[in-house]
């Protein structure tokens, strides 16, 4: 069983609508992040957090330690924002991001 | 800043030909990552370094390696190439650790063993 999983691993969604990507983990952590990865394969960061929740533009994450779950939101979807999704999580064994497969989104006008 | 930088961009090697990844970074980060991402799974880690003159192994470092003379250069060399190695290489940096704020990712090389 991998330590990070994603889900759905694929979303299509109509401009506009409201989107949400979830990640379980089974490891301990002190951190999870939450990354992008473009059509062009470059890859940038989103969020990182370790409670509670974070809100950027039309971009929220949000993570319960207890019940080891993420998820990120995006309101107002757009086609801009397909892309992958990668949740990673920090607190494995050599101390280094663990990362999930990742979540493709594909947003149509 | 540049952040974090990479060359090649795309290479192709014949099986058992040697070559190197550079990847630097500008922003005075300690700690830097060596990635490879295969088709449909997640970012593996080759080896990290915690700074100049420290490098460690990650979860699939077997045909390659690694030195970090300064603390912005992390090249990654590879010996005896196999198609195995065929895969998209991302090398990233962060200030003090994953735990500490935001991890810079470089463009990628995208490299193909025939």
């Amino acid at each position: 069983k991998n330590e990070v999983e994603q889900s759905p691993q694929n979303l299509t969604a109509q401009e506009g609508e409201f989107i949400t990507i979830n990640c379980s983990y089974s490891v301990g952590i002190s951190a999870l992040h939450w990354l992008q990865q473009h059509p062009g394969g470059g890859i940038v960061s989103l969020f990182m957090l370790s409670s509670g929740k974070k809100k950027h533009g039309r971009l929220i994450a949000t993570i319960n330690i207890q019940e080891k779950h993420s998820s990120l939101h995006i309101t107002a979807s757009h086609p801009r924002d397909s892309a992958v999704y990668i949740c990673a999580v920090y607190g494995g064994s050599q101390g280094n991001l663990i990362f999930g497969k990742g979540t493709k989104l594909s947003v149509k006008p | 800043n540049a952040g974090v930088t990479q060359t090649p961009k795309f290479r192709i090697l014949k099986i058992g030909q040697s070559m190197t990844l550079q990847c630097a970074q500008d922003m005075n980060h300690n700690y830097m990552y060596w990635y490879r991402q295969d088709p449909g799974m997640g970012l593996k880690l080759i080896y990290y370094s915690v700074g100049a003159g420290i490098t460690d192994k990650g979860e699939v470092p077997n045909g390659y390696n690694v030195s970090r003379s300064t603390t912005e250069d992390f090249p990654l060399r590879l010996e005896l190439a196999a198609p195995s190695q065929t895969s998209v290489y991302f090398c990233a940096s962060i200030l003090q650790g994953a735990g500490s704020g935001t991890q810079y990712f470089g463009p990628g090389t995208r490299l193909t063993v025939l």
